[in-house]
């Protein structure tokens, strides 16, 4: 079945350090999609991307769709305590109708103050 | 964004018990989905469930040990049968948000514990 790697697989960074975390598949994705996690809580989504090469902000937190389709990336910048957590890349393969949505395995992010 | 509650939060439960989670939407969906996130783990789908009709499942998961429920447009069950210590994990449901780009809100889950 279709798989979704995601690397590193743990951080830990300064607060005030940027942050670059990637996900990567052998599988064509027609929407990428970034959750964050806390502890205790469900999966919370930071960024949708729709189109190869669209890049999307939001607040400090910068996501691409990669142009093969098969990767994307997220970048954090300035981290702060808050941003500790673990990051989900999910991936939806077919767009004009529903098809499931696969999640990597995640990056666990620590930030030290 | 849809606003998801799930019932219980927690819950510690003995081995060849079963457990039924609620899950409640602040507005009308269609599509609802139930997962489980084992621990240090990925959020994994077990089934899909739309209203009037019967969930469908993915592979590995079973009607019988995960049966569903789905009465209407804002609110969902999944009972996790005869339960065994391998069973214990967190149980989210999540909502599609309508877009059509695959987007999902999730419940903040239920931790199960089965001793």
């Amino acid at each position: 079945g279709q798989q979704l790697n995601q690397s590193p697989q743990s951080m830990f960074i300064q607060e005030g350090e940027d942050v670059s975390m990637n996900c990567t598949s052998s599988s064509i994705f027609n929407t990428w999609l970034w959750y964050k996690q806390d502890p205790g809580e469900g999966p919370v989504l930071l960024i949708a991307l729709y189109k190869a090469g669209e890049l999307t902000s939001n607040g400090r937190l910068t996501a691409q769709f990669g142009i093969t389709r098969k990767d994307s990336f997220l970048n954090i910048s300035a981290s702060i305590p808050s941003d500790v957590g673990i990051y989900f890349c999910a991936g939806q393969l077919v767009k004009t109708s529903y098809d499931k949505v696969i999640f990597g395995p995640g990056t666990s992010l620590s930030v030290i103050p | 964004s849809a606003v998801i509650s799930q019932k219980p939060s927690r819950d510690i439960c003995q081995r060849g018990t079963s457990l039924t989670i609620q899950c409640q939407v602040d507005s009308q969906v269609t599509m609802m989905f139930w997962y489980r996130q084992q621990p240090g783990q990925s959020l994994t789908l077990i089934a899909t469930a739309n209203q009037g009709s019967e969930a469908t499942y993915e592979s590995g998961f079973v009607i019988d040990k995960f049966p569903i429920s789905r009465p209407n447009l804002t609110f969902s069950t999944l009972t996790v049968s005869n339960m065994s210590p391998e069973d214990s994990s967190i149980y989210l449901c999540s909502v599609e948000s309508g877009t059509g780009g695959g987007e999902q809100y999730f419940g903040p889950g239920t931790r199960l514990t089965v001793t």
